[in-house]
């Protein structure tokens, strides 16, 4: 049955560095998400994509944050420089049909230090 | 801020014992409310996409029921098993925003004693 990854599992960076998480969404899906959720909270919505652009973001979503589909399997949230507070789980989702059924990646734990 | 919020927070049952959980919603520009069952270390899975005020949905032993005008849904698991420990999230959509942000609540986590 076809699924979401992404890489890495778990990163560990240094305040104030760039990070790169990466997802390979369902290879028929247009749709495509990243949420986080910090230890203890809720899961949070960060960004939809589709069709090469934005959809819609949160607030959270500022310009250290930037999303990008490079080619036709990839998906990436950057974080310019990261903070302490950047530290959670971040979740890649995608979704054949938009508002419908959307299917989320095992996330990437990233702890900034 | 749309609030999403779930109770109980945790529950431990039996097995063999059926047990409910409810997640409430904000019942104005409702659009979809999900379900997804999520083990630790692995992809929140999704069980039920819910639409219509009065749906009903199942898949196995888990159903799911739907009350948009109140603002409610109830997830129902018969006979609970060991496997069914996870956490139970749900997540309302929004008519507002077309390509469906979620709004999750915090889960509710169920242990399944053997």
């Amino acid at each position: 049955e076809p699924e979401v990854t992404q890489t890495p599992s778990h990163q560990v960076t240094q305040m104030g560095q760039e990070v790169i998480l990466r997802c390979v969404p369902i290879s028929n899906h247009l749709y495509f998400y990243w949420y986080r959720q910090i230890l203890g909270q809720k899961v949070e919505f960060l960004v939809s994509f589709y069709n090469n652009e934005i959809s819609e973001k949160s607030e959270i979503f500022d310009d250290q944050f930037s999303v990008e589909r490079p080619d036709g399997s990839n998906f990436t949230l950057k974080i310019r420089s990261t903070k302490l507070e950047d530290s959670a789980m971040y979740f890649c989702a995608s979704s054949r049909q938009g508002a419908r059924e959307q299917f989320f990646g095992p996330g990437t734990r990233l702890t900034v230090l | 801020i749309l609030n999403v919020e779930q109770s109980p927070q945790s529950l431990h049952v039996q097995e063999g014992d059926s047990t409910n959980f409810t997640c409430s919603f904000p019942s104005s520009n409702f659009y979809a409310l999900h379900w997804y069952r999520w083990e630790t270390a692995k992809s929140p899975e999704a069980l039920f996409v819910m639409t219509l005020n009065g749906d009903e949905k199942k898949k196995g032993r888990i159903s799911a029921t739907l009350n948009t005008k109140e603002g409610y849904s109830y997830l129902y698991i018969k006979g609970s098993q060991p496997e069914d420990s996870a956490t139970y999230l749900c997540a309302f959509g929004n008519r507002g925003s077309t390509l469906g942000r979620l709004y999750f609540g915090r889960g509710t986590q169920l242990t399944v004693w053997p």
